[in-house]
């Protein structure tokens, strides 16, 4: 079975910028969520996508959006990057039904100059 | 006061040992509690999930949660080089309004043969 794929790997833009990272889930799940791990900050939850509806967001300004589409694939966008940005985000999925937990795929590292 | 308290080491054990990796909480709706293995430069990788008190045991690694003490903990018995990586503890509430995990901040863990 293949893994929760997240493309690009790695990413540079400039500060002011926008950055657009996906994610494709583990085939049959249905909820993908994004995760921030910035150097000691800490994994920190962003986003979470259900079947195409935003239900959760984490404590980030409205600059920090994405979007699920009909096959399950998600896309976090950054808009107008400032430094404290660049850290390696995290999408995973989980399948639907109780006691689940969330898979994770390798990340996109974003870099801000 | 953070949510999750977790040491971050770093953890330096000789080949063979017995590691006790732990975390503490403050939010008593967690009810659902992860351990995961994140290697450098990866996504994090679940090893062990539950959703009670006591132990459950899975190969070398066994998960322990007291929720009385707000208390988990993971032991790796009969270490490896190989299980050089930083653990992370996560933790979520019950249901599916909120299905974000919440971190500790990870320890490194360095096994040396």
């Amino acid at each position: 079975e293949a893994g929760v794929t997240q493309s690009p790997t790695h990413l540079i833009k400039t500060r002011g910028q926008q950055a657009t990272l996906r994610c494709s889930p583990i085939s049959g799940h249905t909820s993908v969520y994004w995760y921030q791990q910035a150097l000691g900050l800490g994994l920190q939850f962003l986003l979470w996508y259900d079947e195409g509806e935003e239900r959760n967001r984490g404590n980030f300004p409205p600059r920090f959006s994405g979007r699920q589409f009909p096959n399950y694939s998600s896309e976090l966008n950054v808009n107008a990057l400032e430094l404290e940005d660049s850290a390696l985000y995290l999408c995973a999925s989980r399948p639907n039904g109780p006691f689940r937990s969330q898979y994770f795929g390798p990340g996109t590292r974003l870099l801000v100059l | 006061q953070k949510e999750v308290e977790q040491d971050p080491g770093p953890l330096s054990v000789p080949e063979g040992a017995i590691v006790s990796l732990n975390c503490t909480y403050s939010n008593s709706a967690f009810q659902y509690f992860m351990w995961y293995r994140q290697y450098s430069r990866k996504g994090p990788e679940l090893l062990m999930y539950t959703y009670s008190s006591g132990n459950k045991e899975d190969g070398r690694f066994t998960a322990q949660v007291d929720k009385s003490s707000k208390y988990i903990s993971l032991f790796i018995r009969d270490s490896q080089p190989s299980d050089s990586a930083t653990y992370l503890c996560a933790m979520k509430t019950g249901g599916t309004s909120y299905g974000k995990l919440t971190f500790g901040q990870g320890t490194i863990l360095t096994v040396h043969p």
